[in-house]
């Protein structure tokens, strides 16, 4: 299958700083990436959807301000959670889909500590 | 707006045993499905797709079956092994690609 990575894998920053992660798509193109959080035993959650060379789309009540996605190229979106807080502590995971049914490719994730 | 449940949420089995988790989405209209697996920690891992005009797809001892009309899909492991132990997530896409997940089946095979 095709490979998505993410970087970094693990983040501990102190409240009030920004941290940006990466999440390129290694063997194909993407146009279109997915961003999600995911909390402890529970499932993923959509936050947006990063789209090449235009503006990302926010699902409701995710802060477009605070969640700063770019996509600059076809194999990088990048995701700066801004001014962070403990409450954003979470493991994020992107996901890039591929071929004609659109099958999604997920990164290893970032797990992001907020102290 | 699409919803997925999996059910159950956990279970556990003794290694060798023939297993069935199950999916079921509440709009039939979908493009497809896709069967992930996620380990601890991990990112997920696509397992099996099954396009809307499919009813089972096949990979080595995971088979997954889809009845759109029912809003139901299955996936079936075979011999199972405590390798096999992970959480289950099945997701459709809600438009295009926008991937709506159930809550998981956290598998538990015992040696």
């Amino acid at each position: 299958g095709a490979v998505v990575s993410q970087h970094p894998s693990w983040v501990i920053c102190k409240s009030g700083t920004s941290v940006k992660i990466e999440c390129r798509s290694l063997d194909f193109q993407a146009t279109t990436m997915f961003w999600y959080r995911q909390f402890p035993k529970q499932s993923l959650m959509l936050m947006a959807t990063s789209n090449e060379g235009s503006k990302a789309t926010y699902e409701q009540g995710v802060e477009k301000d605070k969640f700063l996605i770019n996509h600059a190229s076809l194999t990088l979106s990048t995701l700066t959670v801004t001014s962070a807080h403990p409450e954003d502590s979470s493991f994020y995971i992107c996901s890039a889909p591929m071929g004609s049914y659109n099958e999604q490719f997920f990164g290893p994730g970032t797990r992001l500590t907020v102290l | 707006k699409q919803e997925v449940t999996q059910i159950p949420a956990a279970l556990s089995v003794p290694e060798g045993e023939n297993l069935v988790l199950n999916c079921s989405f509440t709009d039939s209209a979908i493009y497809n499905l896709q069967w992930f697996r996620q380990d601890p920690g991990k990112g997920l891992t696509s397992l099996l797709l099954i396009q809307s005009s499919q009813r089972e797809q096949t990979s080595g001892r995971l088979n997954a079956s889809l009845d759109k009309s029912s809003g139901r899909s299955t996936l079936y492991i075979a011999a199972s092994q405590p390798g096999d132990s992970a959480t289950y997530l099945c997701a459709v896409p809600q438009g295009a690609q926008k991937l709506v997940f159930g809550q998981g089946t956290r598998l538990t095979i015992n040696p």
